[in-house]
């Protein structure tokens, strides 16, 4: 199994603060990789796949970067709407599928 | 707009079975695959189950294998996790989610449902 690492697990910032999201796998993973957002009793919304492309609708302040084995979810001006946790998610078919552990994003 | 809504959780004793169900709207099931993931209280998101469109490419996780199956009905809009055997730490919310597929090899959960819960207690 690929596993998925997540950093920081939690991270507390301002609004209009810049925040960055780590994520690592286990294994090259090319760029198969996605980024979910989830609210609190909220099913997660996809938000970026194939490691830096962004779901329509999704506002332009997240972008995500990175190939192989180290990732970066970016909030370029944290809004209060954002408050939420994050995770990352391997997409590799042949290597089944796998959730980094979340991080938690509040607003100061 | 595309909808996905689960139903058949609630309490069950350890040991026993439930059969969770999705039904899908605003899209034409056959067209995609599908799968289930789940979330314990408080905790994070772990993949089960994947389905193909035509049911022939069938995909479970390591952890739950034996346990599980998935099944899904094409005319009917619906997709189906069988879940016996079950344990305490089998207490989670339990969510369908349909595949968006970037080539071929690649799967990204796009449509999710509102999940439904499962309860696993003496």
């Amino acid at each position: 199994d690929v596993q998925m690492t997540q950093s920081p697990s939690s991270v507390s910032a301002s609004v209009g603060d810049r925040v960055i999201i780590t994520c690592r796998a286990s294994q090259d993973i090319s760029d198969s990789l996605a980024w979910y957002q989830q609210k609190p009793g909220k099913a997660p919304k996809l938000l970026i796949y194939a490691a830096s492309t962004l779901e329509s609708g999704v506002p332009s302040r997240f972008s995500g970067s990175g190939s192989g084995t180290d990732f970066t979810l970016t909030i370029s001006s944290l809004q209060p709407e954002d408050s939420a946790t994050y995770f990352c998610q391997q997409a590799n078919t042949f290597l089944l599928f796998t959730f980094g552990p979340g991080t938690r994003v509040d607003i100061k | 707009e595309v909808q996905l809504v689960e139903s058949g959780g609630g309490l069950v004793r350890p040991g026993g079975s439930l059969r969770l169900s999705c039904v899908a709207s605003g899209f034409t099931l056959s067209g995609y695959a599908m799968n289930w993931v789940r979330q314990a209280p408080g905790k994070g998101l772990e993949w089960l189950a994947y389905i193909s469109p035509s049911r022939d490419s069938i995909y479970y996780s390591e952890s739950l294998k034996g346990r599980i199956t998935v099944s899904r009905d094409n005319a009917r809009n619906s997709l189906y996790l069988q879940m016996d055997s079950l344990r305490v730490e089998d207490t989670a919310v339990y969510f369908c989610a349909r595949r968006r597929a970037v080539g071929v090899a690649t799967t990204y959960f796009d449509n999710w449902g509102q999940g439904t819960l499962v309860t696993v207690s003496s």
